[in-house]
């Protein structure tokens, strides 16, 4: 069965500057997707960034970029100019599309502070 | 796209009523998901419909729990005779199949369950 693993349970950053939200995962499988979203308080879960295994080239959006080291099993994600706005939980997310039912599985989630 | 919106936001009730939520996915979306999320927790998969065929149930869904998609469109989440330990929020999710696997879910607000 496919696991996540979010390690860090809070990280907390100064406006402007850049942090890295790390997450693992475990898999058997070749083909899969893996996202970032986003839980502001008491509001609804926002897509950020996805990232298709097959592949090389990490995704970028803006000030949201990954680093997917497949080999590792790694997806982090880098948040790059924080703003007070980008204070969330985020969670990792892997779906492998052979399931038949594309069902996400989550890590446990960071939750980010960003401090003015 | 006017979101998945799910009703009500927030439910209590005492321990052995049944509640019954509800959630108007994306129109366009034939894909629609059940998630539960705890305090402190990434969300957990309950179940899956495509169009009004429910393909996929998670054996977190005991029998108390049942969903329905008659018509393809709307669903519904019914818990029966409610226990502590269904106190949770919980996630609609939908998507499309229509550009591919790899179409992300959009989420909804959540259902904040309280049991007393």
């Amino acid at each position: 069965a496919q696991t996540v693993t979010q390690s860090q349970p809070e990280m907390s950053v100064q406006e402007a500057e850049t942090v890295t939200l790390s997450c693992t995962y475990d898999t058997s499988e070749s083909n899969y997707y893996l996202f970032w979203y986003k839980q502001p308080p008491s509001r609804q879960m926002i897509l950020v960034i996805r990232q298709e295994a097959y592949k090389q080239q990490n995704a970028t959006e803006n000030r949201f970029s990954v680093n997917f080291q497949k080999a590792a099993k790694s997806f982090s994600l880098k948040i790059s100019d924080s703003q007070l706005g980008d204070t969330a939980m985020y969670f990792c997310a892997f779906m492998k599309p052979t399931s038949g039912t594309y069902k996400y599985i989550f890590g446990t989630g960071t939750r980010l502070k960003v401090l003015a | 796209d006017t979101g998945v919106s799910q009703d009500p936001r927030h439910k209590i009730t005492k321990r052995g009523q049944n509640v019954t939520f509800r959630c108007d996915p994306i129109s366009e979306h034939n894909r629609l998901y059940w998630y539960r999320q705890t305090l402190g927790q990434g969300p957990e998969f309950l179940t899956y419909f495509q169009n009004e065929a429910q393909l996929e149930k998670s054996r977190l869904l005991s029998d108390r729990f049942s969903a329905e998609r008659p018509k393809g469109s709307f669903s519904t989440l019914e818990i029966q005779r409610t226990e502590q330990g269904d106190s949770a929020m919980y996630l609609c999710a939908s998507s499309n199949s229509g550009q591919g696997s790899n179409q992300p879910q959009h989420f909804g607000d959540g259902t904040r369950l309280s049991i007393l």
